[in-house]
């Protein structure tokens, strides 16, 4: 089956650690995306890549940093400099064949920062 | 991009027809509809896209005016289980890896 899958579903980090949330898609879609949830809000763009070795910040970049290296595949580092990381982690893809508005999405990673 | 307007929280009851309107006075000519339904702890999944008039699926209508500046999602006979955020989007579809701005959403809470 086609999909898109994050892992791992929960994360734990110790303050000053940076760390590796993956998402991979089998979708063949060219553009994939981060987003951030924060409990009771909506998702807020972190990167996007619309084709492989290329991305783009989105609204909130700032601690956060990406890969584009396959097409499958489009990793989130955190990293020490961000401040807050504790949230909800979102994973999204589109491509031709259904619009680039359609995003599919992964189950999502939660990350907490003790 | 276009910025989208929806009621933060809504109320309904099982088997009611629910509405929910969303405002986008600067919506561009280019620019699709497209609503998300999100679950506690998943990611969002698609609904509907339009671009003018109505469009209707297995899951719901989406009703859109000639000057384009608002729609309606419409969802018939809610059951509990329609209980989630509903986000309304406005975007080009054709353009590839455009972003699309997730609002605030409306949160639905269907009552037996």
């Amino acid at each position: 089956d086609g999909g898109i899958t994050q892992s791992p579903k929960y994360l734990f980090r110790k303050e000053g650690q940076n760390v590796t949330l993956s998402c991979e898609q089998n979708l063949n879609h060219d553009a994939m995306y981060w987003y951030r949830q924060d409990p009771g809000q909506g998702l807020r763009l972190i990167y996007y890549s619309q084709i492989v070795n290329d991305f783009q910040k989105g609204d909130i970049a700032e601690g956060y940093s990406v890969s584009r290296e396959k097409k499958e595949s489009f990793p989130l580092t955190v990293t020490s400099a961000q401040k807050n990381p504790t949230a909800f982690y979102l994973c999204a893809s589109s491509g031709r064949g259904s619009s680039y508005n359609e995003q599919f999405f992964g189950p999502g990673t939660r990350l907490t920062v003790l | 991009l276009a910025k989208t307007t929806q009621p933060i929280s809504m109320d309904s009851y099982e088997g009611q027809e629910v509405n929910i309107t969303c405002s986008h006075n600067n919506i561009a000519t280019n620019d699709y509809i497209t609503w998300y339904q999100q679950f506690p702890s998943q990611g969002p999944r698609f609904i509907i896209q339009g671009y003018k008039t109505k469009v209707t699926n297995e899951v719901a209508s989406l009703f859109i005016p000639a000057d384009r500046k608002s729609s309606t999602l419409s969802l018939p006979r809610v059951s509990l289980s329609d209980t989630a955020v509903y986000y309304c989007l406005v975007g080009d579809m054709h353009n590839q890896g455009g972003k699309l701005i997730f609002g605030q959403g409306t949160e639905l809470s269907v009552k037996p």
